[in-house]
Parts: C-alpha cells; structure tokens; sequence
C-alpha cells in the first residue's frame, strides 16, 4: 500500500539554525500539505501546496516557513531560524484531489526538538 | 469561526463493548467531517467521513452520526479491540479548494482487556 514518508524521524536543532524536513508523498498525488502538533495539543495546518506554489496557509506559516518541491518525489518544509516553540511534531500529507472526499495521506511525522 | 472541540479527553472502555466519542463543531457552514486515528508515534490516519448532507456512515466496525441541528457528530466503534486503543481526532475539510483540515482536540480511547 502506497505510503507517505518523512525523514528524519527525529530532528534536534539549536535555536536560530535553519532545519529542512523532508516528505516523499504518494506518487500519483498532486496536493501537498504540512500540519504540526506540538506536544498534547491538536494537529495544526500549516501550508497546502499544489503546482509548485502554495495555495493556502495559515498564520503559523510565516516568513520563517518556506517549502519547496525540489523534484519530482520530494517535498520540503525549511524553517529558517528555529525557535524554541517551533518544537513539534511535523506531519506531511499528500492527496490525489481537493474535492470533498479526497482523503489527506499522512506521513508517521518527524518531531522537531529545538534546545 | 471555526472550531471543532471533543467533549472528552479520555475514554476507557471494557474490550468488546461498543466505544463512542463525541465531537461538537461550531460553524454551521461545516459541510464535511472527518474521523482520524492516531496511535502513539505515528501520523493521523483516516477512519471515516461524512458529508453534511448524510446524517449516518457505516464502515467495518465503525459509524460516524452527524446532527446537524445541534453541531454534533459521533464516531461509534463496535466490539472495541485492543488495537482500537489510540487518539481520536474529529476534523473538518470544507474541500472545494480549501485544502486544510481543522482538527479538534482529540479524545484518548483507552482499551480495558
């Protein structure tokens, strides 16, 4: 069964360096998002991405958050100057459509630790 | 706004009794509903949908009840397993090109053997 993954798994920065998380969605998908959750909290959208440029973020997404789809596979989320809240859990997710009913595949996520 | 809040943080049920968490949203012009899973260490994962003009969806094991008179939709799982032991979040996607979820608190289903 087709899957989405993420790596690393676990990232551990100091606060001001820049982080780049990485995404593979499934293949055949066209829209891209990124979500986070910091610890016992609810999932938070951050961004969705869909031919090569963002269509809809929130207001987590600042000037601090960029994301890229580098090539065909992958897709990225670079934090440039980390923040000791920006520790999270980062989940990406991909879909085959935006209509209602198409369901977002979520990654197993990669947990940010900024010291 | 929109807001999609649980009534529980946690739940504990005996195995193999019928499980039920509940979910409140606020705005009336929600129009599709999402149940996910979420097990320790891992991404959400969908269960079950529904669209507002439904008020009941049966999947294995599942049924997701929505009551749009008084903004509450339930996720019922039968003959609950060990396996059923996660986080369950309710979620709201208006789609139509609003691409994101809004996820709601999350309620902790914990199976008693």
């Amino acid at each position: 069964e087709p899957e989405v993954t993420q790596t690393p798994s676990h990232q551990v920065t100091q606060m001001g360096q820049e982080v780049i998380l990485r995404c593979v969605p499934i293949s055949n998908h066209l829209y891209f998002y990124w979500y986070r959750q910091i610890l016992g909290q609810k999932v938070e959208f951050l961004v969705s991405f869909y031919n090569n440029e963002i269509s809809e973020k929130s207001e987590i997404f600042d000037d601090q958050f960029s994301v890229e789809r580098p090539d065909g596979s992958n897709f990225t989320l670079k934090i440039r100057s980390t923040k000791l809240e920006d520790s999270a859990m980062y989940f990406c997710a991909s879909s085959e459509t935006v209509l209602v009913g198409g369901e977002q595949f979520f990654g197993p996520g990669t947990r940010l630790t900024v010291l | 706004g929109e807001s999609v809040g649980l009534h529980l943080p946690t739940l504990s049920v005996q195995e193999g009794d019928n499980s039920i968490i509940n979910c409140a949203y606020s705005n009336s012009a929600s129009d599709y509903f999402i149940w996910y899973k979420q097990e320790s260490g891992k991404g959400p994962q969908f269960i079950i949908d529904i669209r507002s003009n439904m008020d009941k969806r049966q999947g294995q094991r599942v049924t997701v009840l929505l009551n749009k008179t008084v903004k509450h939709l339930s996720l019922q799982i039968a003959a609950t397993q060990p396996g059923d032991s996660a986080v369950y979040f309710c979620a709201e996607n208006k789609g139509g090109g609003y691409q994101k979820v809004t996820f709601g608190t999350g309620t902790k289903l914990q199976v008693i053997p």
